[in-house]
């Protein structure tokens, strides 16, 4: 199993700004995976991104990255120019070789500013 | 697209009732899951299933059962619900192990 941390509970950004969340990760798999996945108020929890433990490229998918290094276990999502509807709480997930499930950090709870 | 389904969106329920929480997905997918979800403490998974009748526990599973008789649904079940037990909960399935998760609406789950 994985240890995941965020430890920004909250954060504040201008819209536009350039995003980083913060997560750490402690797992003794050697093959694993890193998910970054965004709650709405309304509630649903959206998939964001993917890292696997042996991607050599950082995962990208539109104006979401993953800066995913190694050696510093750690899976920081980088949102770039950020929009009003980015507001939402965003978790760091990792899951091993098995199949018992992603664990999850706390959250950090994202406001965008005008 | 992949759709995970749980039964109801809000529950209201008496302390000692015996709660069942269902869901269903429809991608014929192996691996499914229950969270319950709380504020400061993220997401924490209760039971998993990777294969029909097959249960295991996951981080908290007291106070809870499941079952899986069929692979496209998975109920949660709360033998005598207590307020500590107010939460919201999560299901969620995979394809297979270490692949995105997809995730019902969720179910806010009142204890009186």
């Amino acid at each position: 199993a994985q240890k995941i941390t965020q430890t920004q509970p909250g954060m504040f950004v201008q819209e536009k700004e350039a995003v980083t969340l913060d997560c750490t990760y402690d797992t003794s798999d050697q093959s694993y995976g890193l998910f970054w996945y965004k709650q709405p108020s309304s509630g649903e929890m959206i998939f964001l991104i993917y890292q696997g433990s042996y991607d050599e490229q950082n995962a990208t998918e539109g104006r979401y990255s993953l800066n995913f290094q190694k050696a510093r276990k750690s899976a920081n999502l980088v949102i770039s120019a950020s929009q009003l509807g980015d507001s939402a709480m965003y978790f760091c997930a990792g899951g091993g070789g098995g199949a018992d499930g992603l664990t999850f950090g706390k959250g950090t709870h994202l406001i965008i500013q005008p | 697209d992949v759709k995970v389904t749980q039964s109801s969106r809000y529950l209201v329920k008496r302390t000692g009732e015996k709660v069942f929480l269902e869901c269903v997905q429809d991608m014929d997918h192996e691996n499914m899951f229950w969270y319950r979800q709380d504020p400061g403490l993220g997401l924490r998974l209760i039971y998993f299933s990777y294969d029909v009748k097959m249960k295991e526990k996951g981080d908290i599973p007291e106070g809870y059962s499941v079952s899986r008789e069929k692979k496209e649904r998975f109920s949660l079940i709360l033998e005598s619900a207590s307020t500590n037990q107010t939460s919201m909960y999560l299901c969620a399935s995979s394809l297979v192990a270490n692949t995105e998760a997809f995730f019902g609406q969720g179910t806010r789950l009142t204890v009186v």
